[in-house]
């Protein structure tokens, strides 16, 4: 059964600060990673949708990795801002179902 | 091209009432997925639809809950004699007949409040 961790489970980081946040999943026969960005109270964007057979995706500041074998993605932001400051979700999908399983998420205060 | 369309936004019901929560998916999307937030919890898949067909419902309560995505119209998520347990944001994503991504698109949400 497949599991998906995210730590930590609160960030808070001072403006333009490069961080990481990491996501692990117990089952590498996945389909594909996505991580998404919810807002409170709203729902969810996506940001980055990585493949199985892929190890990166790039997207303005953003960089998400993925690593099958030790069943583990990073989300890097680089030069964070205050409007990065939401929750971040990383989602594994087993099969080509849409079947997503999140992790609980990581909360991320970038402080001014 | 609008998004995924959720509505009601917010919805307020007490014990024992039902609540309807409807999902418009993207345009040329066929596929519809709901996922429900419970408060202090993570995401969670309740169901998967085509037209006319439910594919996958291992989320779903056994009991009060029911989904549909008809020929016309919207896909409804159905919860009949809601208790407090049930309040939570339902999510509604879509995605496009055989995707080759697997990439979910989703709605506002629907915030379910049972007094």
């Amino acid at each position: 059964k497949q599991e998906v961790t995210q730590i930590p489970a609160a960030l808070s980081v001072p403006e333009g600060e490069n961080l990481v946040l990491n996501c692990s999943f117990t089952d590498s026969a996945i389909y594909n990673l996505q991580w998404f960005r919810q807002d409170p109270g709203k729902g969810l964007t996506s940001l980055l949708l990585i493949q199985s057979s892929q190890r990166e995706q790039t997207s303005g500041r953003l960089n998400a990795s993925l690593d099958k074998s030790s069943g583990r993605s990073t989300l890097y932001i680089a030069a964070s801002q205050p409007g990065d400051s939401a929750t971040y979700l990383c989602a594994a999908n087993t099969g080509n179902t849409g079947k997503l399983i999140f992790g609980q998420g990581t909360t991320l205060q970038v402080k001014p | 091209n609008a998004g995924v369309m959720q509505n009601p936004r917010h919805l307020v019901r007490r014990r024992g009432q039902e609540a309807r929560l409807r999902c418009s998916p993207m345009k040329g999307h066929s596929h519809v997925y709901w996922y429900r937030q419970l408060p202090e919890e993570g995401l969670k898949f309740m169901v998967y639809l085509q037209k006319e067909n439910i594919i996958d419902e291992s989320g779903m309560p056994k009991e009060r809950f029911s989904a549909e995505f008809p020929k016309e119209g919207p896909s409804i998520l159905r919860i009949q004699q809601v208790v407090r347990g049930d309040s939570a944001a339902y999510f509604c994503a879509s995605s496009p007949p055989s995707s080759s991504t697997g990439e979910l698109f989703f709605g506002e949400g629907s915030r379910l409040t049972v007094l």
